[in-house]
């Protein structure tokens, strides 16, 4: 089965500042990465994928993602944090059924908080 | 969440009853995923169905059940209910075999007291 871990429960970052949110993966054959956020009281929204190419990805609100195969990595990053962008990131992979048919499988999350 | 509704948005049931949740109609979508999240076990696969078919299921007992119906809404029935199925649950939308890169709705909020 694939699976991602996100080490870090939370991260603190000032407004402004440059933010990342860590994401490490095992998987076997090529890797299909996500990002969601989820906001308080809602549900989880798509940020961006990998699948292929390009190793940085990007996203929604600015977000964007390096895929990093030798470190087997694919942290989360934005160059300029905005207190707005205060929220629970999960990252997942896809994982397939056997007999077809796939699921996606999430890390813990990380809860985000960008400070004045 | 455009093109996902939940419903309820809460749920409050008691132990041993039965609790019903929906996922709305997507359009162009014809499988569903639902997902469980709750607290300290993260997110996890609940069930997929694809064209009416259940076609697959996480590791949950058999009181985990629902449909899909011929709009391609669904429908996760939880019967007998524990205090452990005090959860968010989430669906999202699919197409064919995979539900990646897609938007989940806002999720049903079931507390079991």
């Amino acid at each position: 089965a694939q699976s991602v871990a996100q080490p870090e429960d939370q991260v603190n970052v000032a407004e402004g500042n440059p933010l990342t949110v860590k994401c490490t993966y095992s998987v076997s054959g090529n890797p299909y990465l996500f990002w969601y956020v989820q906001y308080p009281n809602r549900g989880l929204q798509f940020l961006l994928k990998y699948i292929t190419g390009d190793n940085l990805v990007k996203g929604s609100y600015g977000f964007e993602a390096e895929f990093n195969k030798s470190q087997t990595s694919f942290h989360l990053k934005k160059p300029s944090a905005l207190v707005s962008d205060s929220a629970l990131y999960f990252c997942a992979v896809r994982d397939a059924f056997t007999g077809g048919g796939n699921k996606l499988t999430f890390g813990t999350g990380t809860q985000l908080k960008v400070e004045l | 969440e455009a093109g996902v509704t939940q419903s309820p948005t809460h749920l409050i049931k008691t132990r041993g009853q039965q609790a019903t949740l929906r996922c709305s109609p997507i359009s162009g979508h014809t499988s569903v995923y639902w997902y469980q999240q709750a607290l300290g076990l993260g997110l996890q696969f609940l069930l997929w169905y694809d064209e009416g078919e259940e076609r697959n299921r996480g590791n949950f007992p058999p009181r985990f059940s629902g449909r899909q119906f011929p709009n391609y809404s669904s429908e996760l029935n939880v019967n007998a209910l524990e205090l452990e199925d005090s959860a968010l649950y989430l669906c999202a939308p699919g197409t064919g075999t995979s539900n990646y890169g897609y938007t989940f709705g806002s999720g049903t909020r079931l507390t079991v007291v």
